[in-house]
């Protein structure tokens, strides 16, 4: 399977700006995707990935660099809405490998 | 347009009772996957339908477990004799059409607890 790697835990300051890294296997990739998942809720769409650059939506960007198997989820202008898991997931033949996910808390 | 329903949001069985989550995918998707997340780990596939038809089941144990997504009806995943480490929550997304860069759409979960 995907060895996916990103940080635990993360904490920023209010109006700040954070990113969050993710490793992955490169053999077989096919575009990765990051999701935002709040305490007890479903996992929603932020972004996907799967040529070289920066996508930018609004206040959260993310990044690819295929050679290097490595991805970064942007958010700038931080809020304390923001506070939240960060899941970063490779596409697999049907379905989606997961990283553990980074706990981002944003705090005053 | 309502997103992905599933349900009931929390569930309590004690061990060795059969547990069964529903999920109804979002209008117009006809492609269901299941995925299982234990506390402080990553989500993990279980199982991808189509209607009718299990196109992969690679991530779902072998004993115990089993998903259907019927013509009619929401997606159903099974777990017979539940043990507490089933204790998870499962989750559920679809996707309008297949494909790797497909972007799939979670619903609310189910919280399963065996006692």
């Amino acid at each position: 399977g995907q060895n996916i790697d990103q940080p635990t835990e993360m904490t920023a300051t209010e109006g700040a700006i954070v990113q969050i890294n993710c490793t992955y296997q490169t053999s077989g990739f096919n575009g990765l995707f990051w999701y935002q998942q709040h305490a007890g809720e479903a996992p929603t769409f932020l972004s996907y990935n799967v040529l070289d650059g920066l996508e930018e939506k609004g206040r959260f960007s993310s990044f690819l660099s295929r050679s290097k198997g490595y991805s970064y989820l942007l958010l700038k202008e931080l809020q304390m809405k923001d506070s939240a898991s960060y899941l970063c997931a490779q596409t697999g033949a049907n379905n989606l490998f997961f990283g553990t996910g980074t706990r981002l808390t944003v705090i005053p | 347009n309502a997103g992905v329903m599933q349900n009931p949001r929390h569930l309590v069985r004690r061990r060795g009772q059969e547990a069964r989550l529903r999920c109804s995918p979002m209008k117009g998707h006809s492609h269901v996957y299941w995925y299982r997340q234990l506390p402080e780990e990553g989500l993990k596939f279980m199982v991808y339908l189509q209607k009718e038809n299990i196109i992969d089941e690679s991530g779902m144990p072998k004993e115990r477990f089993s998903a259907e997504f019927p013509k009619e009806g929401p997606s159903i995943l099974r777990i017979q004799q539940v043990v507490r480490g089933d204790s998870a929550a499962y989750f559920c997304a679809s996707s309008p059409n297949s494909g790797q860069q497909e972007t799939q759409y979670f619903g609310p979960g189910t919280r399963l607890l065996v006692l």
